[in-house]
């Protein structure tokens, strides 16, 4: 497709399950960053994607979080025994160059929508 | 590093009456800035950016914002709020590093 694809759209979990979101980024966007947003939070940054590598992770908030990026493509982010308080909207969003340096447009995902029970 | 504050979480106008939602933003680099704007149940979608090249930027649907370097502000403005300007609206700054910092989120309510 032509936008930021995310799967899935809501997942439903229980306390302590792994759950993984996936993100399809833009053809050809080489940057690709995961927001978490929360009622009244506004957007979390979690980690950021150059490549396949993450020069800035400092956003992930726990060690049970950790993300991936394969091919320059495909990133999945992973959660591991989820706890109530990650219940959130998890976005994914991508930009053709870094937006830090030399201002590139971020375009996002319709997010995943994560409940933890 | 790099913070933002919008002020009003939520806003409320009448159809045809000015929108002016307010950002101020730190950053110890000369920043990027930016407006996006969130439907609900969708996505964010950019309204407008700056990037040092004017100081009154024009976005899409008639948004502006103007950048005041000595107020470090960045407010979004619209002459004229039609119903579909009901959204969420984020400011948003890059400051060093390659991550956009947004603001809380403004809640822009359009009335008859």
């Amino acid at each position: 497709g032509a936008g930021v694809s995310q799967s899935p759209s809501n997942k439903v979990t229980e306390k302590g399950k792994d759950v993984e979101l996936r993100c399809d980024p833009i053809s050809g966007h080489t940057a690709l960053y995961w927001y978490r947003q929360s009622l009244g939070q506004g957007l979390e940054f979690l980690i950021y994607f150059q490549g396949n590598s993450a020069p800035d992770k400092s956003g992930l908030p726990s060690d049970r979080f950790s993300a991936e990026r394969t091919g320059g493509s495909v990133s999945t982010l992973t959660i591991q025994r989820t706890q109530q308080e990650d219940s959130a909207v998890y976005l994914c969003a991508s930009s053709l160059y870094p937006t830090g340096g030399q201002g590139g447009e971020l375009f996002f995902g319709e997010g995943s929508r994560l409940t933890v029970l | 590093a790099q913070s933002v504050t919008q002020l009003g979480s939520h806003v409320s106008v009448s159809e045809g009456a000015l929108v002016l939602l307010r950002c101020n933003y730190s950053s110890s680099v000369p920043p990027y800035l930016f407006w996006y704007v969130q439907y609900p149940n969708q996505g964010l979608q950019l309204l407008l950016k700056y990037t040092s090249a004017a100081t009154l930027v024009k976005g899409i649907n008639g948004f502006e914002a103007e950048f005041k370097k000595s107020e470090t502000s960045f407010h979004l403005t619209k002459p004229s709020a039609h119903m579909s300007d009901a959204a969420e609206y984020f400011c948003a700054v890059t400051g060093g590093g390659n991550k956009l910092t947004f603001g809380t989120g403004t809640q822009l309510k359009v009335e008859l």
